[in-house]
């Protein structure tokens, strides 16, 4: 079963309002989460890394204030797309490391934001 | 120049064929190094980590060739559930954060 649940998969909304995603680590704790976003036939590329308890640290070129990101426990982050437009229609993926002797990667199923 | 890159193919293989994917990297000092397998509007899935000495599982084998920086992947006896995209995955020497660079994929189609 999963190992990382991603909330919701698919959201159409208006341009201009914003959009919060969820991400969980089922029977887990997670001190690592990130967050990708996909666009068609392209890589997965990082977004910014999630840290509990601590700011998240965005890759060049991400608005972190358009892309907010929150960490506030070791099973949940969120990122809210604020004032979402079109071109940010895309497929967000996070992913949860479980830490350890494991240090496996987990990845959510998706959520799938189209932006009218 | 990607970090990490593959052909995006299609490869398209009748059932039963033998097929290999090549990924190259850029960044001599990469740590770890796997192949994902995506589904179409899927999230990655873990397919098999990847060792300098190769590794098998099953149908699919994985080698790593350090001095080339270059992975290969082989899947053999191809079945149409194989259809999907091969994503090469690669950890950079980026500090403690151990992110997963992926490459934009390869895209197989396994015909009946």
């Amino acid at each position: 079963g999963a190992v990382v649940s991603q909330h919701p998969s698919w959201v159409i909304c208006k341009s201009g309002t914003s959009v919060k995603i969820e991400c969980r680590s089922l029977d887990f704790q997670a001190t690592t989460m990130f967050w990708y976003r996909q666009f068609p036939k392209q890589s997965l590329m990082l977004m910014a890394t999630s840290n509990e308890g601590s700011k998240a640290t965005y890759e060049q070129g991400v608005e972190k204030d358009k892309f907010l990101i929150n960490h506030a426990s070791l099973t949940l982050s969120t990122l809210t797309v604020t004032s979402a437009h079109p071109e940010d229609s895309s497929f967000y993926i996070c992913s949860a490391r479980q830490g350890g002797s494991k240090n496996i990667q987990y990845f959510g199923a998706g959520t799938r934001l189209s932006v009218l | 120049r990607k970090e990490v890159e593959q052909d995006p193919g299609p490869f398209n293989v009748p059932e039963g064929a033998t097929v290999a994917f090549n990924c190259t990297y850029s960044n001599s000092a990469s740590q770890s190094f796997f192949w994902y397998r995506q589904d179409c509007r899927k999230e990655p899935k873990l397919l098999m980590s990847v060792y300098s000495s190769g590794n098998e599982d099953g149908r699919f084998t994985a080698q790593l060739n350090r001095a080339s920086q270059y992975i290969s992947l082989l899947i053999r006896d191809s079945k149409l559930s194989d259809s999907a995209t091969y994503l090469c995955v690669v950890i950079l020497p980026s500090g403690s954060a151990r992110q997963l660079t992926f490459g934009s994929g390869t895209q197989l189609t396994v015909l009946p």
